[in-house]
């Protein structure tokens, strides 16, 4: 099965940062990726699909780039409410693997 | 507004069985790819499986600790999924989430979810 490398496991950074997560995929995946977003007890919420599709509703702050093996989702400017995990996730082919996840979190 | 919600879970001991369920409202449910998704107790998320509309051809895919153990269905009339899962093992202890599959010419993703059901498996 194809996996996914996110990294950092961990970023502690401050509101007003441009922060940066990269998934790395095994194998080619073309750009099959999306990105969500999770808080503590909630459930994700879409943010990204198809690698660098903004999902109705989510801020222009998120982006997302990349294609084959190598994916980046980048916020542009920290807000307090960004604070979450982030996961990415293949659907290229099943299993739909998602990566390990990045905790964001407020230095 | 979509809505999606859970129910059946509950604890469980090992090698029993559970069926949750999920209503759906909000959207087309027949025309929907669904799906399960669970995530272990501090965990991160796992893709569980996913099951097509029956325009599509109703079938269904599953992620290898869970083939043939369990099962997902889906009745239109009542705009429930469902997720049969037996021979319950304590790796199988998660908050089980149920979401719709948004498919778009460039690209897939889980658009909408529920809020997630516990199932403990323990003795």
């Amino acid at each position: 099965d194809i996996q996914l490398t996110q990294s950092p496991s961990f970023l502690s950074a401050s509101v007003g940062d441009r922060v940066t997560i990269t998934c790395r995929a095994s194998q080619g995946i073309s750009s099959y990726l999306a990105w969500y977003q999770q808080k503590p007890g909630k459930a994700p919420k879409l943010l990204i699909y198809a690698a660098s599709s903004l999902q109705s509703g989510v801020p222009s702050r998120f982006s997302g780039s990349g294609s084959g093996t190598e994916f980046t989702l980048t916020i542009s400017s920290l807000q307090p409410e960004d604070f979450a995990t982030y996961y990415c996730q293949r659907l290229n082919s099943f299993p739909y693997t998602f990566g390990q996840g990045t905790k964001l979190e407020i230095k | 507004e979509v809505q999606l919600v859970e129910s059946g879970g509950g604890l469980v001991k090992p090698g029993g069985s559970l069926r949750l369920s999920c209503a759906a409202s909000g959207f087309t449910f027949s025309n929907a790819w669904m799906s399960w998704v669970r995530q272990a107790p501090g965990k991160g998320l796992e893709w569980v499986g996913r099951i097509k509309s029956k325009t599509d051809g109703g079938t269904t895919d599953y992620a290898a600790p869970v083939k043939d153990r369990f099962t997902i269905s889906r009745d239109d009339s009542k705009n429930t999924l469902y997720l049969q899962m037996n021979s319950l093992k304590t790796e199988d202890t998660a908050v089980y989430y149920c979401s719709r599959l948004f498919i778009a010419v460039a690209g897939r993703g889980f658009d909408y979810w529920g809020q997630g059901t516990l199932v403990t498996v323990s003795s």
